[in-house]
């Protein structure tokens, strides 16, 4: 079975903070696919990052930084100078193939104060 | 493009009523799915479609059934509600080639009285 732990329930900042999220994961599978959706006050999820198991490069878009770790299971989420629009819920998931058959994290939530 | 569209978006029940929660999706994407979204427990699968016609269970399948004769759309069906039931429903369709992400609905928040 999988599983996704994302123990930071919630994280408040002060705006221009750095903020890092955590995400563990656990499957059997030699490949898989981990994903981040932020879920903004409205709502609905919004699709960051895609990375598979092959590819333990990390990434950067913008403010937002990813560190994928095989070797203890982690894929965490670096938001740099953090602004109030960061506000939201953040969730990590997994998937072994299937395109949508999804096992999330109970999410993060993060609160930036301006 | 419309996306992926969910109605309603919201819905009040009594317990014991049936309802049917729409999902279409305008990609012709293969794979569709439903989740359910409660406080602190991210979202759980509960069913999914790998193609029209093809439908298997999720993580929490009891209460809910679902069909798929086309491929644009995906209801949820909720035989008789019961408090336990809710929750935020979230529908979510991708391309059958694993690389691709779930494209989600706006959500729809059921509450059973």
């Amino acid at each position: 079975a999988q599983k996704v732990t994302q123990a930071q329930t919630e994280i408040s900042v002060v705006e221009k903070e750095d903020v890092t999220l955590d995400c563990v994961y656990e499957t059997r599978d030699t490949t898989y696919y981990l994903f981040w959706y932020k879920q903004p006050p409205s709502g609905e999820l919004v699709f960051l990052i895609r990375r598979n198991s092959f590819d333990e490069q990390n990434e950067i878009s913008g403010r937002y930084s990813w560190n994928f770790q095989k070797s203890t299971s982690s894929f965490n989420f670096t938001i740099t100078a953090s602004q109030v629009v960061d506000s939201a819920v953040y969730f990590c998931a997994l998937t072994k193939a299937a395109g949508n058959k999804l096992t999330f994290g109970g999410g993060t939530r993060v609160l930036v104060k301006p | 493009n419309a996306g992926v569209t969910q109605t309603p978006k919201f819905q009040v029940l009594k317990t014991g009523q049936s309802m049917t929660l729409q999902c279409a999706q305008d990609m012709n994407h293969e794979y569709m799915s439903w989740y359910r979204q409660d406080p602190g427990m991210g979202l759980r699968l509960i069913h999914y479609s790998v193609g029209a016609g093809i439908t298997d269970q999720g993580e929490v399948p009891n209460g809910y059934n679902v069909s798929r004769s086309t491929t644009e759309d995906f209801p949820l069906r909720l035989l008789s509600a019961a408090p336990s039931q809710t929750s935020v429903y979230f529908c979510a369709s991708s391309y059958s080639n694993r690389r691709t992400e779930a494209f989600f609905g706006q959500g729809t928040r059921l509450t059973v009285v």
